[in-house]
């Protein structure tokens, strides 16, 4: 049972343009959220979070939204660069234990 | 500062062989997190060590193993392998229980 879900398993985008991925869950007792980015053969690395208090969070060109109502984040990068093509992991996570759930990941390409 | 530290990067074992790998997190931090990632499954949870305590566990058989030191470095073993287990196995370290991971590069383990 996936609890996050990253439904578009792929997104092509032209550079300057906004990406936008999704990113669903099901358990409604999630209070934190991630985003990650991984290159190939790399570990992936920090993008932004967000908290559950927050419906919007903004560093740079990247900006994550949440909708608790719909179960439903989405970071947008503006504007996409072609050094933005990676896959983009979304992640969720709740209570002490703070364990990280993940979605499957979404393979971005900014296309020059 | 140093980044985590998975060693080796490569290696190739055969099926009923076992396997230990190792991790450095960042220095100052107490949190070690495993994960394997496959193609098809994204980042899947093995567990995670605080302070020489494991707090949680994924969802994996018990021929997946591993421990913390007192220095918080941290290895992961597993046993019988199976070709299934080949995978990108990827530790991530944080200074608490909370706040973001902080990943290695990786070690890449392939069974024949």
């Amino acid at each position: 049972d996936q609890q996050v879900k990253q439904n578009s398993p792929s997104l092509s985008v032209q550079e300057g343009r906004i990406s936008i991925l999704n990113c669903d869950y099901t358990n409604s007792m999630f209070d934190y959220f991630l985003w990650y980015k991984k290159y190939p053969a790399e570990g992936p690395t920090f993008l932004i979070s967000i908290s559950s208090i927050k419906d919007k969070n903004e560093d740079g060109r990247f900006t994550v939204f949440l909708n608790k109502s719909a179960k439903h984040l989405s970071l947008h990068i503006v504007p996409s660069q072609p050094g933005d093509s990676a896959v983009y992991f979304c992640a969720a996570s709740t209570g002490n234990n703070r364990k990280l759930i993940w979605g499957l990941g979404t393979s971005l390409g900014v296309n020059p | 500062k140093a980044g985590v530290t998975q060693t080796p990067r490569y290696l190739i074992k055969t099926r009923g062989q076992q396997v230990t790998l190792s991790c450095s997190p960042i220095s100052g931090h107490r949190s070690v997190s495993w994960y394997q990632q496959t193609p098809g499954q994204g980042l899947q949870f093995l567990f995670e060590y605080f302070s020489e305590t494991q707090r949680n566990k994924g969802n994996f058989p018990g021929r997946f193993s591993g421990r913390q030191f007192s220095n918080s470095r941290s290895e992961m073993n597993v046993s019988t392998l199976e070709l299934g287990d080949s995978a990108l196995y990827l530790c991530a370290s944080r200074a608490g229980t909370v706040g973001e991971l902080f990943f290695g590069e990786g070690s890449r383990l392939t069974v024949l």
